[in-house]
């Protein structure tokens, strides 16, 4: 089955600690987004990549890191240094990198700060 | 920056009525999308609408773009309890651009 593969589904972390969520999708995806949930927010863009090797920031980028050294794979780093960390987060992916389309998405992380 | 806004936040039915949530842009949008999010899963893609003033359908869902394609709505005729969860719509300045989520709106359908 084609899809997105996200994990943890669901982390505990202690203020101060980095945290990364992983994505993986075999869908031969060009583009991947990590996506931050918070209640009555929508999804707001933290970074995307367009291509191995590539990613750009997106609007609440800082606070997180991201890499892309394979083309099925975008980990998300959570880092100490993002102030209120506790939200739902979603990794998606499009076909195309340089023409927006559908996104598909994963089941998504629900990460919690103690 | 864009902003893409959406009305109302939470909407509650009776099952069979109608409902409509409606999303507007303060830029000019080249696409848009629209998403449903049923409780405790993630984002499903439903449509995108491209051309100024298109109209499409899915059954009992009617989808719009507006002329200026600044905004767009939403329709579900004679809702059903399979319809519950938040309807997001998220607009593209240009077909290259990053996709920017409205707020979304929130249907409950009471049986």
């Amino acid at each position: 089955d084609g899809g997105i593969t996200q994990s943890p589904k669901y982390l505990f972390r202690k203020e101060g600690q980095n945290v990364t969520l992983s994505c993986e999708q075999n869908l031969n995806h060009d583009a991947m987004y990590w996506y931050r949930q918070d209640p009555g927010q929508g999804l707001r863009l933290i970074y995307y990549s367009q291509i191995v090797n590539d990613f750009q920031k997106g609007d609440i980028a800082e606070g997180y890191s991201v890499s892309r050294e394979k083309k099925e794979s975008f980990p998300l780093t959570v880092t100490s240094a993002q102030k209120n960390p506790t939200a739902f987060y979603l990794c998606a992916s499009s076909i195309v990198a340089d023409r927006t389309g559908e996104l598909f998405f994963g089941e998504g992380s629900r990460l919690t700060v103690l | 920056g864009q902003q893409v806004m959406q009305i109302p936040q939470y909407q509650h039915v009776q099952e069979g009525e109608d409902f409509t949530t409606y999303c507007n842009s303060s830029t000019t949008l080249s696409n848009i999308q629209w998403y449903k999010q049923r409780p405790g899963g993630h984002p499903v893609f439903l449509i995108q609408l491209v051309k100024s003033g298109e109209v499409k359908k899915q059954k009992r869902l009617t989808f719009q773009f507006g002329e200026a394609k600044k905004n767009s709505s939403l329709h579900i005729t004679a809702t059903q309890t399979t319809d519950v969860g938040t309807y997001f719509c998220a607009g593209l300045k240009t077909s290259y651009d990053k996709v920017i989520f409205g707020p979304g709106t929130s249907l409950s359908v009471i049986p």
